[in-house]
């Protein structure tokens, strides 16, 4: 298993721009999440997906949106980015059935993201 | 917001000393977890304790969740240098979503 994949590895954007970071897990987990991770700041959730078809906000999802058409694919688009979204973004999965529920979540490697 | 604050945010030390993180938050938590995360990569998780006043050992590092479940220690014993990283402490509450909220991280870096 390749685990949780995220395309591309680095991207540079000019101010308006727009992107889609990709995210792909190959290991049938329900949940999947986006995370951006700032110097000093730990992780801050953007959105989540807790089954294809549903989505919702995390803690900073402004500027950002998701699909989630298949369980495999979680992508987060940027439609006019801002110098305040660079960061370094990871996707996450994680795995929950009725009442067993594992917090343990599976990150990505991540994107690093400029926006100049 | 619930926070989680970790300390000392930037450790370095000498290969064989011991060493003991914190993670503090005023909420309580139903489970609390541990991760570790290298430079250009995703964090990978140590450990998750669940009971107030567990104790887990994972060979030279031990975690324990406080008896009220706001509160984390990360202890490393004769730490070496593969032990560098950045440690992240993440609480969960028992919402029936897996949301995690993530400590500030502690930056660790062992000499040889």
């Amino acid at each position: 298993n390749a685990g949780v994949t995220q395309t591309p590895k680095f991207r540079i954007l000019k101010i308006g721009q727009s992107m889609t970071l990709q995210c792909t897990q190959d290991m049938n987990h329900n949940y999947m999440y986006w995370y951006r991770q700032d110097p000093g700041m730990g992780l801050k959730l953007i959105y989540y997906s807790v089954g294809a078809g549903i989505t919702d906000k995390g803690e900073v999802p402004n500027g950002y949106n998701v699909s989630r058409s298949t369980t495999e694919d979680f992508p987060l688009r940027l439609e006019l980015a801002a110098p305040s979204q660079t960061s370094v973004y990871f996707c996450a999965s994680s795995y929950s059935a009725g009442q067993k529920r594992s917090y343990e979540q599976y990150f990505g490697p991540g994107t690093r993201l400029t926006v100049t | 917001t619930q926070l989680l604050e970790q300390s000392p945010q930037f450790l370095s030390i000498q290969e064989g000393e011991n060493l003991t993180v914190y993670c503090n938050s005023s909420s309580v938590f139903s489970s609390l977890q541990w991760y570790r995360q290298e430079p250009g990569e995703g964090p990978v998780l140590l450990v998750t304790v669940v009971t107030g006043g567990e104790v887990k050992k994972l060979k030279r590092l031990t975690f324990q969740f406080g008896d009220a479940r706001k509160d984390s220690s990360l202890h490393i014993t004769a730490a070496q240098p593969g032990d560098t990283g950045l440690y992240l402490c993440a609480g969960a509450k028992d919402t029936g979503f897996q949301k995690l909220v993530f400590g500030t991280g502690t930056r660790l870096l062992v000499s040889p």
